[in-house]
């Protein structure tokens, strides 16, 4: 079984702060690790995979397979990220089942 | 490029009463899921389907839940009759399969459902 745990349902930080998003998976295969992103009144969408290793709007995320966990960072927040922030797992070899987090949301105030 | 296209986006029903939910994947994705996600949660997969065939449904309701995908393009997912915790956003998505992995799961706006 796969599972996404995100211990933050709110995190509050102030513009120019750092942030952390937690993300811990559990999964006994090779797993492939997202983080999506949900602004306000928007669609759910991709904002990085790990695969990719890049920096997209700021944010970058580490697979740690000794701690599993994939946590986003961004050194200096920023107001317009403030949105909701899903982890999210892929098995590769069950095919694509995608499994996501509870979610966390980020609100970064001025 | 219009993207994962669902409808209706809202819907009001009274429970017991059926209610559908239509979804078109953006052209050329083969792998179609369909989500539900309850308030203050993240999305859980309700079936996904490779083409017409439904490979994964183990978290359907099937007592209540039925979901379609003729000719592997379009796909409805239905629910008769409907249940005051049936309430939440029906999210749809698709993506393609690259070589390697890692293909991204493109999601639609949702149609969020409210059993009264």
């Amino acid at each position: 079984a796969q599972r996404v745990t995100q211990p933050e349902k709110l995190l509050s930080v102030f513009k120019g702060a750092p942030v952390e998003l937690k993300c811990n998976y559990s999964y006994s295969g090779s797993p492939e690790l997202f983080w999506y992103v949900q602004y306000s009144r928007q669609r759910l969408q991709l904002l990085l995979r790990h695969i990719s290793r890049e920096s997209i709007k700021g944010f970058t995320a580490d697979l740690n397979k000794g701690e599993t966990s994939f946590h986003l960072k961004k050194p200096f927040a920023q107001e317009e990220d403030s949105a909701m922030y899903y982890c999210a797992l892929r098995s590769r070899g069950g095919g694509n089942k995608l499994t996501f987090g509870t979610g966390t949301q980020l609100k970064v105030e001025l | 490029e219009a993207g994962v296209v669902q409808s209706p986006r809202y819907k009001i029903i009274e429970k017991k009463q059926p209610v559908a939910f239509w979804c078109n994947p953006i052209s050329g994705h083969n792998t179609l899921y369909w989500y539900r996600q309850n308030l203050g949660q993240g999305p859980e997969l309700l079936i996904r389907y490779e083409n017409e065939e439904a490979v994964d449904d183990s978290q359907l309701p099937k007592d209540r839940f039925s979901a379609e995908r003729l000719k592997g393009v379009d796909s409805t997912l239905k629910i008769q009759p409907a249940e005051l915790g049936d309430s939440a956003v029906y999210l749809c998505a698709s993506s393609f399969p690259r070589t390697g992995g890692s293909s991204e799961a493109f999601f639609g706006q949702g149609t969020r459902l409210t059993v009264v």
